[in-house]
């Protein structure tokens, strides 16, 4: 099945600083990468998704690349504030189609004003 | 957005009860629903799919007479825990797929925390 690798676990940045979480998956069938965000009573919120057929995905402040040769995806957030603090997960669709998702572990970003 | 509720967003029980929770899509229609579970600073672990119509679809390892899930309406699927033991604690959150909505995208319930004393 697919298995999902996320790093870092936690991550500590300087308001206005960039932030970027790496993930890296195992089946290569898989075409579908989502970014949620987790805050506390607000449970999961897709933030950005990007598909197989795309190498970038851009919106305002946050970027997903996708290498599928290399089989890994990355979460990037430009001038970062304050309430970008959660736990981000990455996810990996389970083979293609399927509609299931396998997450990460999770990034506890913190920014620091 | 589409909005997807949980009811109860917390509930406490004793051992040996069963606990039922809702998942309802607010304003759209989900053939598909997807519960997890996660523990305490871990990731989201798929439980089970839920087809609308038919039988769940549960992962390997999670007891299907355990965690009971029913979805008998485009809208609502419930996942009911029963005979609830203190090792079932845990956070649970399910997500919905929009019938008409982007491919794959699903949208995620604030989550249920269950606690079995």
């Amino acid at each position: 099945g697919e298995n999902v690798e996320q790093h870092p676990s936690t991550l500590s940045v300087q308001e206005g600083d960039s932030a970027v979480i790496k993930c890296t998956y195992s089946d290569s069938a898989s075409n579908y990468f989502p970014w949620y965000k987790q805050e506390l009573g607000k449970g999961s919120q897709l933030i950005i998704d990007i598909r197989s057929n795309v190498g970038e995905k851009k919106d305002q402040r946050i970027a997903v690349t996708l290498n599928k040769t290399a089989k890994h995806f990355s979460l990037h957030i430009t001038e970062t504030q304050p309430e970008d603090s959660a736990v981000y997960f990455c996810a990996a669709e389970i083979g293609a189609g399927s509609y299931q998702l396998t997450f990460g572990k999770g990034t506890k970003l913190s920014v620091i004003p | 957005g589409a909005v997807v509720s949980q009811h109860p967003s917390r509930v406490i029980c004793k051992s040996g009860t069963s606990v039922k929770i809702e998942c309802r899509s607010l304003d759209f229609q989900a053939t598909t629903m997807f519960w997890y579970r996660q523990f305490p600073k871990q990731s989201l672990m798929l439980m089970a799919t839920s087809n609308e119509g038919s039988k769940a679809t549960y992962e390997q390892g999670v007891e299907k007479d355990k965690f009971l899930i029913n979805h008998a309406s485009l809208t609502l699927s419930t996942l009911t825990v029963t005979s609830a033991h203190p090792e079932d604690s845990s956070f649970y959150i399910c997500s919905a797929r929009d019938v008409d909505g982007a491919y794959n995208e699903q949208f995620f319930g604030p989550g249920t925390r269950l606690t079995v004393l």
